[in-house]
């Protein structure tokens, strides 16, 4: 199995709803990471879970919140977002860091927030 | 990591071979090169990387220059499915290194 898959394909939320983005991976990798990505524009690391633990959080706003319950698997709550927060975000696996660095990523959750 | 240059766009006819350009001229001794793709509406997808040597794979060929300030990517025979953004990456091998930093990538169009 070389799939990352995203649940769900699409959210819409409101500015005082709170939701979850889940990420699931069962290639035995034990670096985890979310990116987001705007339109048109490339994506942008977010957070990187390394062997279950927060490896780097690229100063991202608290209303974000990772979490990565087991090895195979990845949350995003996200709570009290923006208009702005509108996005796709992806998740991506890999085997470790380094030169070990080759990433998977799955198809990504569209968020829009009204 | 070094910063990359790569033309905003190419065009390329179907069957004949993509050659994509990448500049990385600060690109440090420890520092790979790597290649993905973006096909509209999916993830990412990896395509290859390297150090100094020419690599190929299934996917495509990565040509080094020698002083290592630039690299090609070359999709031997272009299908109308290569039809994506192409990011070109320079990024650090060292234990703990993560970071992909994505620029703006290429977007090959290939063209019936």
């Amino acid at each position: 199995d070389t799939e990352v898959t995203q649940t769900p394909k699409h959210l819409v939320m409101g500015m005082t709803n709170k939701k979850s983005l889940k990420c699931e991976q069962h290639m035995g990798h034990r670096a985890m990471y979310w990116y987001k990505q705007k339109a048109k524009k490339p994506p942008e690391l977010m957070f990187v879970y390394s062997y279950e633990k927060l490896s780097i959080n690229e100063s991202v706003p608290s209303r974000f919140s990772p979490e990565c319950p087991n090895s195979s698997l990845l949350n995003l709550h996200l709570h009290a977002l923006q208009p702005e927060d509108s996005a796709l975000y992806l998740c991506a696996s890999s085997q470790g860091g380094g030169l070990y660095n080759e990433q998977f990523f799955g198809p990504g959750t569209r968020l829009t927030v009204l | 990591d070094a910063k990359t240059t790569q033309p905003p766009s190419m065009d390329c006819a179907e069957g004949r071979a993509a050659n994509l350009p990448c500049n990385h001229s600060t690109i440090s001794g420890n520092e790979y090169v790597y290649w993905y793709r973006q096909i509209h509406s999916q993830g990412p997808q990896y395509i290859i990387h390297g150090l100094k040597n020419n690599e190929t794979n299934e996917m495509a060929s990565l040509i080094i220059t020698e002083d290592r300030k630039s690299s090609t990517l070359i999709l031997p025979h272009a299908t109308l499915r290569d039809t994506a953004v192409y990011y070109c990456i320079v990024r650090r091998s060292g234990a703990g290194s993560y970071q992909l930093t994505f620029g703006k990538g290429t977007k090959l169009s290939v063209i019936p």
